[in-house]
């Protein structure tokens, strides 16, 4: 089983809708939480963090469920620009080294 | 801007040949990663370094590949020999105080295609 898993998509969405990805992790130890998006044929660069008591970025909404062991992330008003593919990211309290999930494709249509 | 410099961008090359991709990480940063991208995989952690030691490159094939930080400025990903299902696209990534910033800037990526 791997350490994080997505839903690859794609979520087909037009402008304005509201659109939550889910992420799973395995390990339990697992110490920090971040989403990061990663344009078509670009680099992934950070989005967010994810705090336990939830938080905001603007349109964006990122949670913690350490009982559940999952996180997930909100995208209000959606804009065309959002399309984009989106990889939940954990960092382990062992080692401190970053694990990517595959990633959920998001594609928003006008 | 500081950012994350990898060379080659592109490389075609044949099986059984050797391939060695470079990264400038960002001036200051102690932590460097390499990934592999495959859409089959996703990014895979190959090996990463603090501080120029290794601390973990169990995600690494060790018959073919090794990764190696001589200084601070440098840090190589070699594959000997190379095989077809080495094909993907490798990043680099430097970052400080990973693990709580959860901050990592990647470079633009080596694309390798092994035929």
């Amino acid at each position: 089983r791997k350490e994080v898993e997505q839903d690859p998509g794609p979520f087909n969405v037009p402008e304005g809708a509201t659109v939550a990805f889910n992420c799973t992790y395995s390990n339990s130890a697992s110490q920090s939480f971040f989403w990061y998006r990663q344009d078509c044929r670009k680099e992934p660069k950070l989005l967010m963090s994810v705090y336990s008591s939830g938080n905001e970025d603007g349109r964006f909404t990122a949670q913690l469920n350490r009982a559940s062991q999952y996180i997930s992330l909100l995208i209000r008003d959606s804009k065309l620009s959002d399309s984009a593919t989106y990889l939940c990211v954990l960092s382990s309290s062992n080692t401190g080294k970053l694990i990517f999930g595959q990633g959920t494709t998001l594609q928003v249509k006008p | 801007d500081a950012r994350v410099t990898q060379t080659p961008r592109h490389k075609v090359t044949e099986m059984g040949q050797e391939v060695t991709m470079r990264c400038q990480p960002i001036l200051g940063h102690n932590t460097v990663f390499w990934y592999r991208q495959t859409m089959m995989q996703g990014l895979e952690l190959l090996a990463y370094f603090r501080n120029r030691a290794p601390l973990d490159d169990s995600g690494m094939p060790k018959d073919r590949f090794s990764a190696e930080m001589p200084d601070a400025t440098l840090a190589t990903l070699k594959i000997q020999p190379s095989e077809p299902r080495d094909s993907a696209v490798y990043f680099c990534a430097s970052g400080l105080g990973v693990a709580n910033t959860g901050e990592l800037f990647f470079g633009e990526g080596s694309r390798l295609t092994v035929l």
